[in-house]
């Protein structure tokens, strides 16, 4: 199985920094790496698909690199609205698996 | 293209847990289809996904395999989940979702999710 370590786990920041996640897999998975942000009560949303595409629609501060087995999340400039929890996932052929979370406060 | 799940709410431990997500705005065929639960206060947990073009590919959560079918119904439009032999550890908001076209990418619809709570 591979396994998704996200840190960190929580983070507080004030509006208009620049927020950074980590996300790092047990094995190479090449770019097959997402990332979604989940607001309480809600289903989460899809931000980043393939480790570095913006998904349409999602606001350009959010970004997203890596490949292999590091990856990592940027919110460039935080707005208010982004307090979330933030998860990384990983797929592959046979199996999904998401990291653990990270809930960003302002 | 809207996720709409739907299920019991309550179930007794033991029993078998059956979910069903209605798909609406687009056909299942091309897409791969997901379960994904949160129970209270935790994280997202990955369930089940399958590909039911010409055929079914599933797979599923080594951790539930012995437990769990997903499954379709492409007449309906619906993809469904059965969980057998709950547990209170199976409490949680189960999530659909779909990924795709063809090929696994990014979750990019969910259904609002349905919550079950599992007690006598």
């Amino acid at each position: 199985d591979i396994r998704m370590t996200q840190s960190p786990s929580s983070l507080s920041a004030s509006v208009g920094d620049r927020v950074t996640i980590t996300c790092q897999a047990s094995q190479d998975i090449s770019n097959s790496l997402n990332w979604y942000q989940q607001k309480p009560g809600k289903a989460p949303k899809l931000l980043i698909y393939d480790a570095s595409n913006l998904q349409t629609g999602v606001p350009s501060r959010f970004g997203g690199s890596g490949s292999g087995t590091d990856f990592t999340f940027t919110i460039s400039r935080l707005q208010p609205e982004d307090t979330a929890t933030y998860y990384c996932q990983q797929y592959d052929d046979v199996s999904l698996t998401f990291g653990g979370g990270t809930k960003v406060e302002i | 293209v809207q996720l709409q799940e739907s299920g019991p709410g309550l179930v007794k431990p033991s029993e078998t847990l059956s979910l069903t997500c209605s798909v609406s705005g687009g056909s299942i065929s091309y897409y791969y289809w997901t379960w994904i639960r949160q129970a209270p206060g935790k994280g997202l947990e990955w369930i089940a996904f399958g590909y039911f073009y010409r055929g079914a590919n599933t797979k599923y959560n080594p951790s539930l395999k012995s437990r769990v079918t997903i499954s379709a119904d492409t007449s309906k439009n619906q993809v469904s989940l059965r969980l057998s032999s709950v547990t209170a550890a199976d409490t949680a908001v189960y999530f659909c979702a779909r990924t795709g076209p063809v090929a696994l990418s990014g979750l990019d619809v969910w259904g609002q999710g349905t919550t079950v709570t599992v007690s006598s």
